[in-house]
């Protein structure tokens, strides 16, 4: 297992295009997070899920984005109608809570800018 | 969770250690201290956490005062690799639940 994985690296789009990232956690990790970081700030939590059901949402994941974790394994992340102010690298995490705690591992994110 | 203070940059020479304050004066009894760091255009990395006992891992120690309000990341023997922003979070619990990123601390480690 080589870690959290995400896909695409870097995505480009145009405002008002609808956009999706994808987010393969560690193997058998029952907690997936999804965080958003812009320059110089620290991330910022939005959603996270243990298995497939979603638990919280931040404040900050608008009706524009929507999370989804179908199966309890990987997980997609939807920005519809992106804005500039989208422009952020998104960061997906996993772990595991139950017999073996984990802290959270982190991808190397999906830096999206919006043109 | 408890807010934390950290200096938004620090140098270390390369092969030295690296000392990295953070204040939690506010931290409660059942909230853990969190080291996290992010090197550029890479996601955070697990370093270390703590109660209230000193810790030591293969990367660092965390060294928290008696009264918990502080506590202080050392990186024993600092090399250029260790550059990086590192986080220092307070929360409940050991795993699971959210993390709270402030600015974190710049280190810069020159040669």
């Amino acid at each position: 297992d080589t870690g959290v994985s995400q896909d695409p690296r870097h995505k480009i789009t145009k405002r008002g295009q609808n956009v999706t990232f994808r987010c393969d956690p560690i193997s058998e990790h029952n907690r997936l997070y999804w965080y958003r970081q812009t320059l110089g700030q620290g991330p910022e939590f939005l959603t996270y899920f243990q298995n497939e059901a979603q638990l919280e949402k931040s404040r900050l994941l608008s009706d524009r984005f929507s999370a989804e974790r179908p199966k309890g394994s990987f997980s997609t992340l939807e920005i519809q109608r992106t804005e500039q102010g989208d422009s952020a690298m998104y960061l997906c995490a996993s772990s595991t809570r139950g017999r073996a705690n984990t802290e959270a591992f982190f991808g190397q994110g999906t830096r999206l800018t919006v043109v | 969770d408890a807010k934390t203070t950290q200096p938004p940059s620090m140098d270390c020479a390369e092969g030295r250690a690296a000392n990295l304050p953070c204040n939690h004066s506010t931290i409660s009894g059942n909230e853990y201290v969190y080291w996290y760091r992010q090197i550029h255009s890479q996601g955070p990395q697990y370093i270390i956490h703590g109660l209230k006992n000193n810790e030591t891992n293969e990367m660092a120690s965390l060294i928290i005062t008696e009264d918990r309000k502080s506590s202080t990341l050392i990186l024993p023997h600092a090399t250029l690799r260790d550059t990086a922003v590192y986080y220092c979070i307070v929360r409940v619990g050991t795993s699971g639940s959210r993390l709270t990123f402030g600015e974190g601390t710049q280190l810069t480690v020159n040669p």
